[in-house]
């Protein structure tokens, strides 16, 4: 069965350092979306594509994070400087054009130290 | 921003009882989703009602909908130890249908 693949999986980082977490979606899937999960909390969207453009980054601080998804395929969310408070999960999911249900990867653990 | 708030935020209950979750939005909605997340994973997909629908089915699992409440519930009947999971409602909103998530519901089902 086809899956949404992220790593890595866990990545420990120092605080003011640059960090970079990979999505590679379902084949054919043309909305990516990812997601940042504080422990107890419910996923926040950062960010948006469909295929290749950003179509919602309202949530998404920009002075330090940046995400692209060239090709409309695999897609990278960067950090940098790292802060404390970016410890979380970092969640990416995909949905296939017109459908409405999600498909998630199993997430990259991101500890700020 | 979250669109969804769920209640209870904690649910403990034994095997084979019943548990109800609910959740309440803020916005009109076309569609509202329920997700389940087993700790430290990613989000699994269960069921989907739509703005026309009242009551939805599948297996173990009825959702309900109340558009004029801005409302709906998940039940999960016959409860497992293998239930315990966090509970997520979503739902789409905007003109690029984002997708926004409740805070969720931690069940805990005790053999």
């Amino acid at each position: 069965e086809a899956e949404v693949a992220q790593s890595p999986r866990y990545k420990i980082t120092e605080k003011s350092q640059a960090v970079a977490f990979w999505c590679d979606p379902i084949s054919g899937h043309a909305t990516l979306y990812w997601y940042r999960q504080i422990l107890g909390q419910g996923p926040e969207l950062l960010v948006q594509f469909q295929d290749e453009s950003v179509v919602d980054d309202s949530q998404l601080p920009k002075d330090r994070f940046s995400a692209e998804r060239l090709k409309g395929v695999d897609s990278t969310l960067k950090i940098q400087p790292a802060e404390l408070g970016d410890s979380a999960m970092y969640l990416c999911a995909s949905s296939p054009e017109g459908h409405l249900e999600a498909f998630f990867g199993q997430g990259t653990r991101l500890t700020v130290v | 921003s979250q669109q969804g708030e769920e209640d209870p935020q904690a649910l403990s209950i034994q095997e084979g009882e019943n548990a109800t979750m609910n959740c309440s939005y803020k916005t009109s909605i076309n569609n509202l989703q329920w997700y389940r997340q087993n700790s430290g994973r990613g989000l699994v997909h269960l069921i989907l009602i739509r703005s026309n629908e009242r009551e939805k089915h599948s297996g173990r699992l009825r959702v309900t909908l109340d558009t004029s409440k801005k409302s709906s519930s998940l039940l999960i009947t016959a409860s497992r130890a293998a239930d315990t999971a966090s509970y997520f409602c979503a739902s789409h909103s905007g003109g690029y249908n984002k997708l926004i998530f409740g805070a969720g519901t931690r069940l805990a089902v005790h053999p």
